[in-house]
């Protein structure tokens, strides 16, 4: 069974450029998530979809950031404009019963 | 509000001691514990979760995990590591029913010494 997958692996931006990251989840997960992890804390959610639907966005910087999942699969997650704290690993993940399958995940430098 | 608390930041052991990784929650109502792994340059994995029934889980690779829900506590064990299981490792937590969403706590970076 392939695993979730993520692009870009790495990404280097200069403050206040915008930035896309891409997840396919595993097929037949109707729920998609994207977390935060900044180096030395545990992934935060940013947001869970069910299907192509938002189930929770509360920790999402709306401002800045905006997450896509239309056709109920893949899913987009952008940054307009970056800020240096932006920088931190992103995490997408699926399930189908109620945890998470994680990919490896995109490494953000913003400079 | 809801919140995962991880005792230790770093652990360092050597090989075939024993390991113990705390792990405590604040959730309101009937909770599902999950414990992740993620090796060095790898992604993250799940390594044991618990839903229901026996309190005492067993997980890959021989790791526990026990529930005690007058503790608000699932602390990760086992009873002697190897050089393999440095790792940072992740206590999450979530609400039963629903699309509730899964917290997790700061991790515990151990690293086993041969």
């Amino acid at each position: 069974e392939a695993g979730v997958a993520q692009s870009p692996r790495y990404k280097i931006i200069e403050k206040r450029q915008s930035v896309a990251f891409w997840c396919n989840p595993i097929s037949g997960h109707a729920t998609l998530y994207w977390y935060q992890q900044i180096l030395g804390q545990g992934p935060k959610l940013l947001i869970q979809f069910q299907n192509n639907g938002v189930v929770d966005d509360s920790q999402l910087p709306k401002d800045r950031f905006s997450a896509e999942r239309l056709k109920g699969v893949d899913s987009t997650l952008k940054i307009q404009p970056a800020k240096l704290e932006d920088s931190a690993v992103y995490l997408c993940a699926s399930s189908f019963d109620g945890y998470p399958y994680f990919g490896p995940g995109t490494r953000l430098l913003v400079l | 509000a809801q919140s995962v608390s991880q005792h230790n930041h770093h652990v360092i052991l050597s090989e075939a001691a024993s390991l113990e990784l705390g792990c405590n929650y604040s959730y309101g109502g009937t909770v599902n514990l999950f414990w992740y792994v993620q090796y060095p340059g790898q992604h993250l994995q799940l390594l044991l979760k618990y839903f229901s029934g026996d309190p005492l889980v067993k997980g890959i690779k021989g790791f526990e995990a026990e529930f005690i829900k007058s503790k608000f506590s699932f602390n990760l064990r086992k009873p002697s590591v190897q050089w393999s299981d440095t790792a940072e490792y992740f206590c999450a937590v979530t609400l039963s029913g629903g699309y509730n969403k899964l917290i997790f706590g700061a991790g515990t970076r151990l690293a086993v010494h041969p």
